[in-house]
């Protein structure tokens, strides 16, 4: 059974420092891996998909990485913003738009 | 990207009630799921939404709890049956196999308090 875990569980950093999210998983057998952003009490919005085959994924200030052998993905944000305080999840599924399996969320403040 | 609405965005409900919340796409998906995320906590996985036939749950979640319609293949339904205050969550519907990447999208979700 696929298990995900994420930690820390929380992290507060001043503006402009690099947040480094971290997520690691039990069975390396995955199709492809999510981080999604959460605002309190509002759905999930997917910040980054990077496929099984790929090492590295980019959007903006985001960088995901992937180490399928180790069983690790890390988000990096760069530059961090007062706006980018939320939960972040990584979620991974068995096969093609299957069901995901979530890790706990990496609780983030960023202090102006 | 698929557009999901979700109705309600949030109601509070009695114990021994129940709400039935709905989730549209616009446009046509095979795979349609419903999540639980209760307070504090990660999402958990409730049921797959199967189009023309009965939904497939997981472990701990039984249909008279929370039955499921899938009429068509853009939209959905959860009933959350019997509330108790144990059921106040966010309940989330997604799509899964968007696009070239299979990329799962979710709904808003609706914040259900019962007490």
């Amino acid at each position: 059974k696929q298990e995900v875990t994420q930690i820390p569980a929380a992290l507060s950093v001043p503006e402009g420092e690099n947040l480094v999210l971290n997520c690691s998983f039990t069975d390396s057998a995955i199709y492809n891996l999510q981080w999604f952003r959460q605002d309190p009490g509002k759905g999930l919005t997917s910040l980054l998909l990077i496929q099984s085959s790929q090492r590295e994924q980019t959007s903006g200030r985001l960088n995901a990485s992937l180490d399928k052998s180790s069983g690790r993905s890390t988000l990096y944000i760069a530059a961090s913003q007062p706006g980018d305080s939320a939960t972040y999840l990584c979620a991974v599924p068995k096969a093609a738009g299957n069901k995901l399996t979530f890790g706990g969320g990496t609780r983030v403040l960023v202090k102006p | 990207s698929a557009v999901i609405s979700q109705k309600p965005s949030r109601d509070i409900c009695q114990r021994g009630t129940s709400l039935t919340i709905q989730c549209q796409v616009d446009s046509q998906v095979t795979m349609m799921f419903w999540y639980r995320q209760q307070p504090g906590q990660s999402l958990t996985l409730i049921a797959t939404a199967n189009q023309g036939s009965e939904a497939t749950y997981e472990s701990g979640f039984v249909i008279d709890k929370f039955p499921i319609s899938r009429p068509n293949l853009t939209f959905s339904t959860l009933t959350v049956s019997n509330m108790s205050p144990e059921d106040s969550s966010i309940y989330l519907c997604s799509v899964g196999g968007q696009g070239a990447y299979n990329e799962q999208f979710f709904g808003p979700g609706t914040r259900l308090t019962v007490l």
